[in-house]
């Protein structure tokens, strides 16, 4: 079992509608990353939460401590943000991170 | 532009061969980390060096040595390539401290034949 599980692995939405990513992790965390990789392979950090909520545009970032749980939320989908998202769950113990296996998003016109 | 510079961002080795991927970041960041990705698997720590001076194992080290030159450059050096390191692989850094992102980057194809 992955200390850090993603789900759904792949997510086909239209145009417009309301996307959600989960990601649970079994360790304990100093931070929960989410970032971004897109079809050309670079990977961009999108939000690090240690607590409650983060927003960047469109973009919602939620974790909740006690159920080790976060997720990743996106308004009004758009073609442009079809890619591959990742979370990464940061140890308490040090600065490396687990990642999860990343879900790739496809947003159809 | 600021952020981490990976070279190269394809190669192909024959079975055997030495290479060595580079990298530099001037965010004068303390930390510096080299991941593999494949199919299907999150990213993997191959290496990685917490503060220059300072470099320590990760998930899937073997097959691969590193050297922090300096605090800009943490190098990755597959001695005696094989087909199972034919991967992506990810320079990454931060500042080391809990509370700070990572800035990655853009990636070497490395395909070993």
């Amino acid at each position: 079992k992955n200390e850090v599980e993603q789900s759904p692995q792949n997510l086909t939405a239209r145009e417009g509608e309301f996307i959600t990513i989960n990601c649970s992790y079994s360790v304990g965390i100093s931070a929960l990353h989410w970032l971004q990789q897109h079809p050309g392979g670079g990977i961009v950090s999108l939000f690090m939460l240690s607590s409650g909520k983060k927003k960047h545009g469109r973009l919602i970032a939620t974790i909740n401590i006690q159920e080790k749980h976060s997720s990743l939320h996106i308004t009004a989908s758009h073609p442009r943000d079809s890619a591959v998202y990742i979370c990464a769950a940061r140890e308490t113990s040090g600065s490396r991170l687990t990642f999860g296996e990343g879900t790739q998003l496809t947003v159809n016109p | 532009n600021a952020g981490v510079t990976q070279t190269p961002k394809f190669q192909v080795l024959k079975t055997g061969q030495s290479m060595t991927l580079q990298c530099a970041q001037d965010m004068n960041h303390n930390s510096m980390y080299w991941y593999r990705q494949d199919p299907g698997m999150g990213l993997r720590l191959i290496y990685y060096s917490a503060s220059e001076g300072t470099t320590d194992k990760g998930e899937v080290p073997n097959g691969y040595n590193v050297s922090r030159l300096n605090k800009r450059e943490f190098s990755l050096r597959l001695e005696s390539a094989a087909p199972s390191q034919t991967s992506v692989y990810f320079c990454a850094s931060n500042q080391g401290q809990r509370l700070y992102g990572y800035t990655f980057g853009s990636g070497t194809r490395l395909t070993v034949v």
